[in-house]
């Protein structure tokens, strides 16, 4: 059950587009289209952003979207806005029927 | 409106004992799983156990095994985690959530309660 890989943080401007990898193996990330993005922002609950993938929840905004190749998926924020400044984190179901979480990403909006 | 309200955190010894409560509104808790995630001080997120709907599947974190146990009673609303043998790296907030039907995705999450385990 190791944690899955992102990296520790990612920054951007106002407008402009970023991607957070998750990295995980063939038990986890890559064996299942079970992958979900939270986003934390301090002292708060996470917030559920996308699941299975590439799904998103009603009312969460179309700017955030996910896509998965091999065993890395991706979250990307399109049109960057100060209030996406957050922590982000990648789940996946693995092949124990347990989740994994990956370590988190810190988001600055330059 | 769903709600989940964790309680029962608080400061015990290593090795002690801690049981944590949830008490969830606004759904119908026998439709879903839960679960319980929980984050160290400027920590990450940890996914700890889940439990299915009737309570017929049950997964735990190689790290709680053998020392966490999971349970609920859906006619009372509510999901437990009985800690024992508590550790120091056991100190974390304790998030209650709620599975979505039918997907392996949190969607509903409560505001957590603090477990400080320490002498």
């Amino acid at each position: 059950q190791s944690a899955l890989t992102q990296p520790a943080s990612v920054s951007g401007s106002p407008g402009q587009s970023i991607t957070i990898s998750c990295t995980g193996t063939s038990s986890d990330v890559g064996g299942y289209n079970y992958v979900s993005w939270y986003q934390q922002h301090p002292g708060k609950a996470p917030k559920l952003l996308i699941y299975d993938v590439t799904n998103r929840p009603s009312g969460v905004s179309n700017r955030f979207s996910g896509s998965k190749s091999g065993n890395t998926a991706s979250l990307t924020i399109s049109g960057l806005q100060a209030e996406d400044e957050s922590d982000y984190y990648c789940n996946s179901y693995t092949n124990t029927n347990t989740r994994v979480f990956g370590g988190g990403t810190k988001l600055t909006v330059l | 409106e769903v709600q989940l309200v964790e309680s029962g955190g608080g400061l015990v010894e290593p090795g002690g004992s801690l049981r944590l409560s949830c008490a969830a509104s606004g759904f119908t808790l026998s439709s879903h799983s839960l679960n319980w995630v929980r984050q160290a001080p400027g920590k990450g997120l940890e996914w700890v156990s889940s439990i299915s709907s009737s309570s017929s599947f049950i997964y735990y974190a190689d790290s709680v095994k053998g020392r966490f146990t999971i349970s609920r009673d859906n006619a009372k609303n509510s999901l437990y985690l009985q800690m024992n043998s508590l550790r120091a790296e056991d100190t974390a907030v304790y998030y209650c959530v709620r599975e979505v039907y039918g997907y392996y995705a949190f969607d509903y999450w409560g505001r957590g309660t603090l477990v400080t385990v320490s002498s």
